[in-house]
C-alpha cells in the first residue's frame, strides 16, 4: 500500500519569496506522482504530474516538482511566490498498477504581502 | 465539457437523517471515483467504479454507505442513518486512467446536526 507524508502543514512566506513544499511517499512499486492545489472555497485541481522520464516537471504558472526515487521524495518549488498563488496543496502518488490515488494531508501556504 | 458535476453543493440534515449525492462524471470518463475530505486533511478514499461496476471500497465505508452507478454515468453516494461523524466534504473525481490524475467536482458539503 503507498502513502504520502507532507512535512508542513502550513507554510508562511513573503511574497515574491522563493518556497519549497515537501512531500515524501512510501510504496514498493513503481508510481505515478502527483500536486493538486485546492485554492479557497474550490475544488482540486491538478497542478502538475511525474509518470516516468525527466524527474523535473512543471505547471504553467511556474511551479515545479523533482522526482527523487533514492528518497523517495516529490518536493514542489516556486522561485518567486504571488499573493494568488494561496491555497492548500496536497501531493498524491497513485501505484502504476492501481487505479486509486493516495493523498497526503495537504500544506496551507499563505502568502504575506 | 462542463467537467464534473456535484449536487447539491450543501446539505444540511438532522442526525438519523438519510442523503444521496450526485455526481455526474466528464462523459469520456470512464473511472469514477468518491473520496470524503474533512477539515485540516486530505482526501481519503471511499470507492471506485469503472464504467457501472464498483470495483473497490475502503473500509471506511461502512454499512450505512451505498454507492451506485447505472449504466456507468452518473454515480450516487447515499448514507444512511447519518451521524455527526459523517459531516465532511463529499468528492468526486473521474479520470480515464491512473496515469491521468482525475478531475475532481466542487464537492457536496454535509453537515449533521
Amino acid at each position: 500500500a503507498q502513502s504520502v507524508t507532507q512535512l508542513d502543514s502550513q507554510v508562511p512566506v513573503f511574497e515574491e519569496a522563493p518556497v519549497e513544499l515537501r512531500c515524501n511517499y512510501s510504496s514498493s512499486v513503481s508510481v505515478y506522482l502527483f500536486w493538486y492545489v485546492q485554492y479557497p472555497n474550490q475544488g482540486l485541481q491538478l497542478l502538475l504530474k511525474y509518470l516516468s522520464g525527466s524527474t523535473l516537471v512543471e505547471s504553467i504558472n511556474g511551479f515545479e516538482a523533482e522526482f527523487n526515487k533514492s528518497q523517495t521524495s516529490f518536493h514542489l518549488r516556486k522561485p518567486s511566490v504571488h499573493i494568488s498563488d494561496t491555497a492548500e496543496y496536497f501531493c498524491a502518488v497513485c501505484d502504476q498498477g492501481a487505479q486509486k490515488l493516495v493523498f497526503g494531508q495537504g500544506t496551507r501556504l499563505t502568502i504575506n504581502p | 465539457d462542463t467537467g464534473v458535476s456535484q449536487d447539491p453543493r450543501h446539505k444540511i440534515t438532522k442526525r438519523g437523517q438519510n442523503v444521496t449525492f450526485r455526481c455526474d462524471p466528464i462523459s469520456e470518463h470512464n473511472r469514477l471515483y468518491w473520496y470524503r475530505q474533512t477539515l485540516g486533511q486530505g482526501p481519503e478514499f471511499l470507492t471506485y467504479f469503472q464504467n457501472e461496476a464498483q470495483l473497490e471500497k475502503s473500509r471506511l465505508l461502512s454499512d450505512r454507505f451505498s454507492a451506485e452507478r447505472p449504466k456507468g454515468s452518473f454515480s450516487t453516494l447515499e448514507i444512511q442513518r447519518t451521524e455527526q461523524g459523517d459531516s465532511a466534504m463529499y468528492l468526486c473525481a473521474s479520470s480515464l486512467g491512473g496515469r491521468d490524475g482525475y478531475t475532481f467536482g466542487s464537492g457536496t458539503r454535509l453537515t449533521v446536526v
